[in-house]
């Protein structure tokens, strides 16, 4: 049973452009989302995350939705560079530590 | 941010062999640290959560006698992948929190294990 799900694999933007990844989710008591970028080979890096108290979280290039009813959350990046190329990876948690990891989603940036 | 470190970075062992993986917070302390296993294009999969100075919690389908987790300290916490066979083979990481201060948890680099 797959609680956290990211239906798009892939995904392939130009530079410059916004890129949206988007997370769906099944259990009503996550309270804590996190997104995470990570290189092949390499753990995951924290990026951003939300608590289920917002629908909105801004840091810098990135921004995360959170939209509790239709339980669902999107990871936006503007603008999109080269080096943003990578598997993105959205977390939840259900008010302890342990994280419920979605598929993945790997991102291409292209000139 | 928090840097948490893994040691070996990989690893190759022979069949039936044990093989040991450390992970270290470097700057905080980590009360609880998870252990995740991710197969080649998948997601991570959570092994077992350990909480400094108790028993680990093993996630359905982990044989606990196989992946030995300790965690002695608040900086260390040590899997033991036990009479390792080549289905071991995997990428291993480990992540650190502290859950007085944030839901976030610090990721190690991971460490490539392969069983010949």
């Amino acid at each position: 049973d797959q609680q956290v799900k990211q239906n798009s694999p892939s995904l392939s933007v130009q530079e410059g452009r916004i890129s949206i990844l988007n997370c769906d989710y099944t259990n009503s008591m996550f309270d804590y989302f996190l997104w995470y970028k990570k290189y092949p080979a390499e753990g995951p890096t924290f990026l951003i995350s939300i608590s289920s108290i917002k629908d909105k979280n801004e840091d810098g290039r990135f921004t995360v939705f959170l939209n509790k009813s239709a339980k669902h959350l999107s990871l936006h990046i503007v603008p999109s560079q080269p080096g943003d190329s990578a598997v993105y990876f959205c977390a939840a948690s259900e008010n302890t530590d342990k994280l419920i990891f979605g598929t993945g989603t790997r991102l291409q940036v292209f000139p | 941010g928090a840097v948490v470190s893994q040691h070996p970075s990989w690893v190759i062992c022979k069949s039936g062999t044990s093989v040991k993986i450390e992970c270290r917070s470097l700057d905080f302390q980590a009360t609880t640290m998870f252990w995740y296993r991710q197969f080649p294009k998948q997601s991570l999969m959570l092994m077992a959560t350990s909480n400094e100075g108790s028993k680990a919690t093993y996630e359905q389908g982990v044989e606990k006698d196989k992946f030995l987790i300790n965690h002695a300290s608040l900086t260390l916490s040590t899997l033991t992948v036990t009479s390792a066979h080549p289905e071991d083979s995997s990428f291993y990481i480990c992540s650190g929190g502290d859950r007085g201060t944030s839901n976030e948890q610090f990721f190690g680099p991971g460490t490539r294990l392969t069983v010949l």
